[in-house]
């Protein structure tokens, strides 16, 4: 089974400023790498698939990189509202696998 | 509106059983491949089961001859049973949709519900 790994554990940023989050597959996954927000008490949200690839609806301040193995998550400028717990996935090989997250809060 | 509304969670004891319910809205369930995921405390997401528009069904190892996922097409709705519970089956359980990509084994899921909270505890 692929094992997702996310670093860092816990992002302390400030509103305005770039979070970079970061999370590696143990094998290759071609590219079929996900990234989702989490809030307390809300749907879980797709914000990038097939590592660049933003989701209807998500802002523009949020993109996805992919270098091998490794896959980065950016907030360009950090808003309120991003502040959550993000995962990435991978859909390439079964069963499909999360990373254990990375929490964005409040610096 | 394309929403999933999940149910069933609370608290129960140590080897029980657990029927949870996803109703789905805007959308057909059986058109789609409709999976399970669970989030335990302090831990991350974890794929639990599946069931394709096909009806084929697929489990983790974590429950896979305890759970049972089927889908009720006459009232859209998606389930969850498993048997023989453990502590560490503690969790929020998930709904979620699969958006068709098909360039891997399964796909990103685009549609989640809010969860509902199972503990299992004595």
């Amino acid at each position: 089974e692929v094992v997702m790994t996310q670093s860092p554990a816990t992002l302390s940023v400030s509103p305005g400023e770039r979070a970079t989050l970061s999370c590696r597959a143990s094998q290759s996954v071609s590219g079929n790498l996900a990234w989702y927000q989490l809030k307390p008490g809300q749907a879980p949200r797709l914000l990038i698939y097939g590592a660049t690839t933003r989701a209807t609806g998500i802002p523009a301040r949020f993109s996805g990189i992919v270098s091998g193995t490794e896959f980065t998550l950016t907030i360009s400028s950090l808003q309120s509202e991003d502040f959550a717990v993000y995962y990435c996935q991978q859909y390439n090989h079964w069963p499909p696998a999360f990373g254990p997250g990375t929490k964005v809060d409040f610096k | 509106e394309v929403r999933l509304v999940e149910s069933g969670g609370g608290l129960i004891q140590p080897g029980g059983f657990l029927r949870l319910s996803c109703a789905a809205s805007g959308f057909t369930i059986s058109d789609k491949y409709m999976s399970w995921i669970r989030r335990a405390p302090g831990k991350g997401l974890e794929w639990v089961s599946l069931i394709s528009s096909g009806g084929r069904t697929k489990y983790a190892d974590s429950v896979k001859g305890r759970c049972i996922i089927s889908r009720d097409n006459s009232k859209n709705t998606l389930s969850l049973e498993i048997i023989s519970l453990r502590v560490e089956d503690t969790a929020t359980y998930y709904c979620a949709r699969e958006i068709y990509y098909g360039t891997g084994t399964s796909n990103p899921f685009d549609v989640w519900g809010q969860g509902t909270m199972v503990t299992v505890s004595s």
